[in-house]
């Protein structure tokens, strides 16, 4: 079975500071993608990132950055000298090749305050 | 492209009534999903599509849920009768190919069940 799990409820940090979204990730399949999506107050869901199994090269976009390491079934998101705009929910989410239904599980979401 | 596209934007109607709720994809996306959205149980996947057949929908909750994907570019979540317990955003997504590619979200339906 796959599972998302999103330890981290809700996170208040000061602009500028970094700060770590943890995501933990449970399947046991060989192929497999992860996705971060952002939800900002608005409401809609944006794409942030995706990896796939096979590839476990950190990412840097800017300010922000992922960690996916597979010995500890972790793909943890690091933002950045933060900033008020950052400030929102974020997910992780994880599909399998194997299954073939092309379910994407999303995991509780961790909630992002940035103040001023 | 518009991106995703979903109508009505709120939703307010008493238990009992019919709701349908409706979507259409990017053009050229294989997969549409279906997801609810609340406090208590998150994202939940309820149906997906692809190639306008359903493929899973073991996340419905019951069968006062439906949907339908009539044609490559229109899909409908039906609810009847809805009850209270239905409140939620439901969002409507669609994909290249399945989850495995990213997914571009509808800016959602908000619905109230009084």
């Amino acid at each position: 079975a796959q599972k998302v799990t999103q330890a981290q409820t809700e996170i208040s940090v000061v602009e500028k500071e970094d700060v770590t979204l943890d995501c933990v990730y449970e399947t046991r399949d060989t192929t497999y993608y992860l996705f971060w999506y952002k939800q900002p107050p608005s409401g809609e869901l944006v794409f942030l990132i995706r990896r796939n199994s096979f590839d476990e090269q950190n990412e840097i976009s800017g300010r922000y950055s992922w960690n996916f390491q597979k010995s500890t079934s972790s793909f943890n998101f690091t933002i950045t000298a933060s900033q008020v705009v950052d400030s929102a929910v974020y997910f992780c989410a994880l599909t399998t090749r194997s299954s073939n239904t092309g379910k994407l599980i999303f995991g509780q979401g961790t909630t992002l305050q940035v103040k001023p | 492209d518009a991106g995703v596209i979903q109508s009505p934007r709120h939703e307010v109607t008493e238990m009992g009534q019919e709701v349908t709720l409706r979507c259409k994809p990017i053009s050229g996306h294989n997969s549409l999903f279906w997801y609810r959205q609340t406090m208590m149980r998150g994202l939940e996947l309820l149906i997906y599509f692809n190639n306008n057949v359903p493929i899973d929908d073991s996340g419905m909750p019951e069968d006062r849920f439906s949907a339908k994907m009539p044609n490559a570019s229109f899909s409908t979540l039906k609810i009847q009768p809805s009850e209270p317990r239905d409140s939620a955003v439901y969002f409507c997504a669609s994909s290249l190919y399945q989850g495995e590619e990213k997914l571009f979200f509808g800016s959602g339906t908000q619905l109230s069940v009084l």
